[in-house]
């Protein structure tokens, strides 16, 4: 079973802060992916990656970084974290061009509270 | 540019009636489509895929058919359990190396026994 797993379930965080989101998965997933999840809206790419070093900005990306150092860990960087940042952070990663597009697989998700 | 509309939720069903979510979908190519589910306190995992037009796919009682005439893929189940519960996303992707996905907004499905 591919596993992608959150470094946590609940993180709460003060306006100013720098915060760290950690993924990592066993599958050897070329891609990796960071959306953020809010009422109303659905799911919203902040950024990607598609081999290691490699980052793309997704749809939303003013406010975060994301680092890419070894294949299985992509993490996602909140630089001076707001209130408006206050959200449901999932991660997923997918085979690259070899595999099954499309197909993504997601982490438990970390609930983000800045306060 | 590319995009996924589908039904707003939330629906509620009793136990064992029929379900239809609807996703409509505009593309400018031709993409696979996709149905994921988030249940309660989880992260999304995919439910069914289908990859041309015509083609239907299926997972755990769950039915859609990639309708190209009507840009539609709606998702179906004709006896809903309380388990079934859940978010569904539509979704679509062009594939190629990196696989993204656009979604829809999700409909929250609550089924009561």
């Amino acid at each position: 079973d591919v596993k992608v797993t959150q470094s946590s379930r609940y993180l709460v965080k003060r306006t100013g802060e720098k915060v760290f989101l950690e993924c990592v998965q066993d599958m050897d997933h070329e891609n990796m992916f960071w959306y953020r999840q809010d009422p109303g809206l659905g799911l919203r790419l902040i950024y990607f990656s598609y081999d290691v070093k490699m980052k793309e900005k997704g749809d939303i990306p003013e406010g975060y970084s994301v680092s890419r150092e070894k294949k299985e860990r992509f993490s996602l960087i909140l630089e001076s974290a707001s209130t408006n940042q206050t959200s449901m952070y999932l991660c997923a990663s997918s085979f690259g061009a070899s595999g099954r597009p499309g197909e993504q697989y997601f982490g438990p998700g970390t609930r983000l509270t800045v306060t | 540019g590319d995009s996924v509309t589908q039904m707003e939720g939330p629906v509620t069903l009793s136990e064992e009636a029929f379900l239809t979510i609807n996703c409509t979908y505009t593309a400018t190519g031709y993409p696979s489509l996709f149905w994921y589910v988030q249940y309660p306190g989880e992260g999304l995992q995919l439910l069914l895929k289908a990859t041309k037009a015509d083609d239907k796919g299926s997972n755990k009682g769950f039915e859609a058919t990639y309708r190209k005439e009507t840009t539609s893929f709606h998702l179906e189940k004709g006896s809903v359990q309380v388990s079934d519960s859940a978010v569904y996303f539509c979704a679509l992707s062009y594939g190629g190396s990196q696989g993204n996905l656009i979604f829809g907004k999700g409909t929250k499905l609550s089924v009561k026994p």
